[in-house]
């Protein structure tokens, strides 16, 4: 079973603090990582993808990825309170091996920033 | 640019009953996914298609099917619809639906099955 995994939260930050936001995934052969952002009652919106090892920053947000412990992680800056959402962690994991293979989702963090 | 749009936004039937849910891509997209969406089990994958064809599917019934038109747009349907089925479901498109491209989602479909 190819797997996603995320701590559920809450995860409570103060405003202005750095939230820092947590995936493990199963299949070492997965190729490609994305964060999306989904506020209650919404469609999950991209926030970045990343695909190689290291550190992909953009805005306030900056992406990590470890290949090798198989674990991908968000960074959030300058935390503010409409930054409190569920982030979901996904996954291509290559399914079939070929074409669009759907993403595999983590059930995500729900993230509070407290004023 | 408009983003992918899906409908109808809400609905509401009954068990036994079936549905189809609509959804139009971005400009350009070929390839469309729809996913489930319920808070027990998160986000999980039903099928993809690009250019006509359902390349990959996940781990669900038969009751769930799917189609794309030439202009891509899709559809997806439920048969004999079970109160579990009640979720919100995502139409996602991207350009080329492989490995590394990123899939935008449009704003979902609530479906309550009574």
């Amino acid at each position: 079973q190819k797997e996603v995994e995320q701590n559920s939260g809450p995860l409570s930050v103060p405003e202005g603090a750095i939230a820092s936001l947590n995936c493990t995934y199963s299949d070492r052969g997965s190729q490609s990582f994305f964060w999306y952002r989904q506020y209650s009652g919404k469609s999950p919106e991209l926030i970045m993808f990343i695909y190689s090892n290291g550190d992909k920053e953009d805005g306030r947000f900056t992406a990590q990825l470890n290949k090798a412990s198989q674990y991908v992680s968000l960074l959030i800056r300058d935390s503010q309170p409409s930054d409190s959402a569920t982030y979901l962690c996904a996954v291509n994991m290559g399914l079939s091996g070929g074409g669009a293979d759907g993403l595999t989702f983590g059930k995500g963090t729900h993230l509070i920033i407290q004023p | 640019k408009a983003g992918v749009t899906q409908t109808p936004r809400y609905l509401i039937k009954t068990r036994g009953q079936q549905v189809t849910l609509s959804c139009s891509p971005i400009s350009g997209h070929r390839s469309v996914s729809w996913y489930q969406q319920t808070p027990g089990q998160g986000l999980q994958f039903l099928f993809e298609y690009f250019s006509e064809t359902q390349r990959n599917k996940g781990n669900f019934p038969g009751r769930f099917s799917g189609r794309q038109f030439s202009n891509s747009r899709s559809e997806m349907n439920v048969s004999t619809l079970e109160l579990g089925d009640s979720a919100l479901y995502l139409c996602a498109s991207s350009s080329q639906g492989g490995t590394g491209n990123t899939i935008y989602f449009g704003e979902g479909s609530w479906l309550t099955v009574v």
